[in-house]
């Protein structure tokens, strides 16, 4: 069974910048997460998606980070204009409905 | 507050040795408690899951133990070997809205 994929895998990029984070979960999971993971911190989620509707994205800085799951499928996580704050390990993890999260490598950003 | 906390926030012990990794919830209502190995520059991994009527579960050389009443968890691993190296994640859902409080980790370093 092939894992939850995420590309890229590194990127760094200036601040004020944009960049965009692709994911691919498991088949057949119709949960899918984006978690932040700051460097000596637990995941901090950011938002929480069913098929293709949103269930949680209370801590998503809305102003800034943007996410999409139009089919139900694949999602990205964008995020415009970047800040030094937001380098971070950006991990994607899916699930069958309440079950046990698959996570990807995650794509580690390094904004400067 | 439901909070999540891990101690030590780091650990280093030699090759063989065993250890054992601590976590305090508030979590409250409580529904599971699991832990996640996270090895460097990968996404984490369950390892164990307990609910409230288990107070320990195993799986190969890493003991999770669960007391609900003083709110505590501890994960024993035997025997380390150097591939134990990684952080270890204590994770709790809260029962109402099924919320995932993370902890920050512990850093563990099995030295040859």
């Amino acid at each position: 069974e092939a894992g939850v994929a995420q590309s890229p895998r590194y990127k760094i990029i200036e601040k004020r910048q944009s960049v965009a984070f692709w994911c691919n979960p498991i088949s057949g999971h119709a949960t899918l997460y984006w978690y932040q993971q700051i460097l000596g911190q637990g995941p901090k989620l950011l938002i929480q998606f069913q098929n293709n509707g949103v269930v949680d994205d209370s801590q998503l800085p809305k102003d800034r980070f943007s996410a999409e799951r139009l089919k139900g499928v694949d999602s990205t996580l964008k995020i415009q204009p970047a800040k030094l704050e937001d380098s971070a390990v950006y991990l994607c993890a899916s699930s069958l409905d309440w079950g046990e999260q698959y996570f990807g490598p995650g794509t580690r950003l390094t904004v400067t | 507050k439901n909070q999540v906390e891990q101690s030590p926030q780091s650990l280093i012990i030699l090759e063989g040795k065993n250890c054992t990794l601590q976590c305090n919830y508030t979590v409250s209502p409580f529904s599971n408690l699991r832990w996640y190995k996270q090895d460097t520059g990968r996404g984490p991994v369950s390892l164990t899951i307990m609910t409230f009527s288990e107070n320990t579960k195993s799986n190969g050389r890493y003991t999770a133990t669960l007391d609900a009443d003083t709110k505590q968890s501890s994960l024993h691993i035997t025997a380390s070997q150097l591939s134990d190296s990684a952080s270890y994640i204590c994770v709790v859902r809260e029962d109402s809205n099924y919320q995932l409080i993370w902890g920050a980790g512990t850093k563990l370093i099995i030295k040859p």
